[in-house]
Parts: structure tokens; C-alpha cells; sequence
């Protein structure tokens, strides 16, 4: 079985520009979750959608944006980039909220220049 | 505010010199203590879950164990091949699908 897939592995934008990343979680998981993880420091929290519904949110401004599609795919879409959202960008995937186990992609390197 | 302290912040161990890694937690009503490995610029690798204190888990060389307010991670004999990022997680009380990471420990094993 495919694992959680990530696209593209690595991305370099501009200040200002917008900035969409799209994960495939493992098939049969219908809650995806993002993360941010900047270098050094462990994943924080971005969003969680579970059956195409937000069910959580953290501590990221409005420009943080994701959707969940009918197929459970989910994109992270990140508007008026800053230099500071130069990031890991993770995806995780579980068949459910709650106390379930989390199996991550191998995440976007994201570069603002 | 729920937090999540991992220590040390590095640790370099002789090939078979076992030790521990520690993460202690300040949440109220744990939901889920979870262990993770990372690999330099790969995603975290799930390892371990545990529920309530007492509750022991094993992996080849990890032994994970859980009290009300911290969890250990030993590694036993290690090998170089464990070098890794090892990452503990918290589920937020306050939020089912929210988990709380440590900034991890940094495990180098010198052959």
C-alpha cells in the first residue's frame, strides 16, 4: 500500500507570492492534518479535516487556508508568503480524530525568498 | 497551557551504551502519549502509543513507558542506524484532532 504522498518535494517562492501544497493520504484514511516544522523545533499544528470537514485549527494566521476533497486529498494553500513561512510542510493521515496514530508524509521543504 | 519538554536536546552514545530519552507533559486528562522517529528531511515515523500511566511498549530496541507526568524512551544496545530525531507528541485535551510535539532529541550513535 501507497503511503502518505506529498507534492512537490520542494518549492521556492517569492515574498508575496501564494503557495499551494496537495498530500494523498493512505487509502482508506479519511482525516488528514498539517503541519508546519521549522528547522530544529518539532511539527506545530496547522489543520485537521476529517470527511471533508474542518475539525480543528491552531495558532496560524488567516492566510493559512486547506480544503479536504470528496476523495480525502487535502491542500495547504498559504497566501502573501513571508520569509518566516520557510518550512517543512507535513502531512498526516488517520482513519479517524481522536486517540489514533498519525502516519506522516515525507512533507514539502518550502523556501521564501 | 498544555506543553510538551523533551531532554536532552542531543545525546551522543557509544554504539551499545544504552540510555534514555525523556518527555515530560503538562496536560490535563492525557488522551494519548505518542513516540516518533525523524530521519534529517523525511516525515516522522510512528513508533509508539500510549494511554494511561503504567502502560510499557516495545520495538526491537525501544522500550517506551508512561507515568502521569512523563514518558521515557529507552534504547537498549543501540546501533548507528538508530541516529535519528526522536519526537514525542501529546493529544490535546482541549481538541481531539490536535497533537502537541516536543522539539525532540537528537540520538547520534558512534559505531
Amino acid at each position: 500500500d501507497a503511503g502518505v504522498t506529498q507534492s512537490p518535494t520542494h518549492l521556492i517562492k517569492t515574498r508575496g507570492q501564494h503557495v499551494t501544497l496537495r498530500c494523498s493520504p493512505i487509502s482508506g484514511h479519511k482525516s488528514v492534518s498539517w503541519y508546519q516544522q521549522v528547522l530544529g523545533q518539532g511539527p506545530q499544528f496547522i489543520f485537521q479535516y476529517y470527511e471533508k470537514e474542518e475539525r480543528g485549527r491552531g495558532n496560524f494566521p488567516d492566510r493559512f487556508s486547506a480544503r479536504q476533497f470528496p476523495n480525502y486529498s487535502s491542500e495547504l494553500n498559504v497566501n502573501a508568503l513571508l520569509l518566516g513561512d520557510s518550512a517543512l510542510y507535513l502531512c498526516a493521515s488517520s482513519f479517524r480524530t481522536g486517540n489514533t496514530e498519525a502516519f506522516f508524509g515525507q512533507g514539502t521543504r518550502l523556501t521564501v525568498v | 497551557e498544555d506543553q510538551v519538554t523533551q531532554s536532552p536536546e542531543a545525546l551522543r552514545l557509544q554504539e551499545g551504551e544504552s540510555s534514555s530519552l525523556n518527555c515530560s507533559y503538562t496536560v490535563s486528562g492525557l488522551r494519548g502519549l505518542f513516540w516518533y522517529r525523524q530521519d534529517p528531511g523525511k516525515g516522522p515515523e510512528f513508533l509508539f502509543t500510549l494511554y494511561s500511566a503504567g502502560e510499557e511498549k516495545e520495538k526491537e530496541r525501544l522500550k517506551a513507558t508512561l507515568t502521569k507526568k512523563e514518558s521515557f524512551l529507552h534504547i537498549t544496545a543501540p546501533k548507528p542506524e538508530d541516529s535519528a530525531t526522536y519526537l514525542c507528541a501529546v493529544q490535546a485535551p482541549s481538541s481531539a484532532s490536535k497533537i502537541i510535539f516536543g522539539s525532540g532529541t537528537r540520538l547520534s550513535i558512534r559505531p
